[in-house]
Order: structure tokens, then C-alpha cells, then sequence
């Protein structure tokens, strides 16, 4: 099976400006989680989605926000990007909620 | 609410020798799982290995086991002969309560 793949791999973005990421899970997981990596902070849980439906959620402003498509994939999206919001955003997927997630490689963004 | 503590943010252990990352955990809920990942410079997180609650065996895979004391809330990860690959951050993770909850990762080196 392939794994969990994210595009775009590597973004820079400007201040102000929105961006999307996207989330492709292991063929049949139909949860999908996301998390914002960053040296101080750590890693810090975004949202969780499941068949479509936003299960559970992080404490991040409404800037951030996603969607889960009916053949699982997933998008977030951050509007208004702040320098702050600079970090690696990592996918999660597992066949059923609190199952073991399968990471994929990440999407590093720079906002400048 | 459940936390995940790792409580030593770096070890260092000389090739071929072998080390304990600690992580404790607190919780209210009976049926959980517990997991440790491996994320090494390439920033790619790596399932290490799995422990089921309701299960009294320790996990092993390979050179990786670990001490799963429930009564503790303990769940720590033996690394057998290391070897310069496992130079990486590791996770201690907790999923229960429908929701997936990071420690704040050691960094383990080593050395050769």
C-alpha cells in the first residue's frame, strides 16, 4: 500500500496571504488527522476528521481549517498567514479513530 | 484530560549500547494504546512500536521493547545494541477517549 502522502512538500508565502495543504491517506483509512510542528511549541494537534465530519479540534484560532473529502483526503487551510505560522504540518491517517496513525513526510511552510 | 510526560528532552548512548527513553502518562480511561515514533533529521515520523493496554506482555520489535507498568501509568522504550540510524526525536504517544495526545519528544544521539 502506498503511504500517506502531502503536497506540496515545501511552500513560501507572504504574510497576509492564504495557503492549502493537502492530505492524501493509506487507501482504506478513513481518519485523518493534522498537527503544526514547530522547535518551540512541539507538535500540536490542528483537527481530526473522519468520514467527512470534524471529530475533534485543537486550540488554534479559526485561521486554520480543514475539510475531509468523501474519499478521504484532506485539505487545510490557514487564511491570513502570520510569520508565527511558519512550522511543519504533518498529516495522520488510521483506519478508525484511536487507531495507530501512519504519518506522512509533511508539508514545511515559510511565511515571510 | 490526558497528558503525556517524557521528562528527559535529550539522551546521548555510545554505539552498540543500550538506553531507556522514560515517558509517563495520566489518564481515567481502562482501554487506550500506547505508541512510541521516531522522527530522525529527514522529519519523517516512523512508527516504532505499539502496546495495547489491555495487554500484560511488553511490545517488542526487534532491537526496540519496552516497560509497560499500567499500575504506574509508566510506558518506557529499551534500545537494544544502537545503532547510528536511531540518532532521532522520539515520541511517546497516548490514544484514548477517541483522541491521539504527543509527549514533547527526547532527542536521542548516538554516538559513534
Amino acid at each position: 500500500k502506498a503511504g500517506v502522502t502531502q503536497t506540496p512538500r515545501y511552500l513560501i508565502k507572504t504574510r497576509g496571504q492564504q495557503v492549502t495543504l493537502s492530505c492524501s491517506p493509506i487507501s482504506g483509512h478513513r481518519s485523518v488527522s493534522w498537527y503544526q510542528q514547530t522547535p518551540g511549541q512541539g507538535l500540536q494537534f490542528l483537527f481530526e476528521y473522519f468520514s467527512e465530519t470534524q471529530r475533534n479540534k485543537g486550540n488554534f484560532p479559526g485561521r486554520f481549517s480543514g475539510r475531509q473529502f468523501s474519499n478521504s483526503r484532506s485539505e487545510m487551510n490557514v487564511s491570513t498567514l502570520e510569520l508565527g505560522d511558519s512550522a511543519l504540518y504533518l498529516c495522520a491517517s488510521s483506519f478508525w479513530v484511536q487507531e495507530t496513525q501512519y504519518f506522512g513526510p509533511g508539508t514545511r511552510l515559510l511565511v515571510l | 484530560a490526558q497528558t503525556v510526560t517524557q521528562s528527559q528532552p535529550e539522551m546521548s548512548v555510545q554505539e552498540a549500547e543500550t538506553v531507556t527513553l522514560s515517558c509517563t502518562y495520566d489518564t481515567s480511561e481502562n482501554n487506550y494504546y500506547l505508541f512510541w515514533y521516531k522522527q530522525p533529521p529527514s522529519r519523517q515520523m516512523i512508527l516504532v512500536i505499539r502496546q495495547e493496554a489491555y495487554k500484560q506482555q511488553n511490545a517488542t520489535e526487534n532491537r526496540f521493547s519496552v516497560n509497560f507498568q499500567k499500575a504506574a501509568k509508566s510506558f518506557s522504550l529499551k534500545i537494544s545494541d544502537s545503532q547510528l540510524g536511531d540518532t532521532a526525536m522520539y515520541f511517546c504517544a497516548f490514544s484514548g477517549g477517541n483522541q491521539f495526545y504527543f509527549g514533547t519528544g527526547t532527542s536521542l544521539t548516538v554516538i559513534p
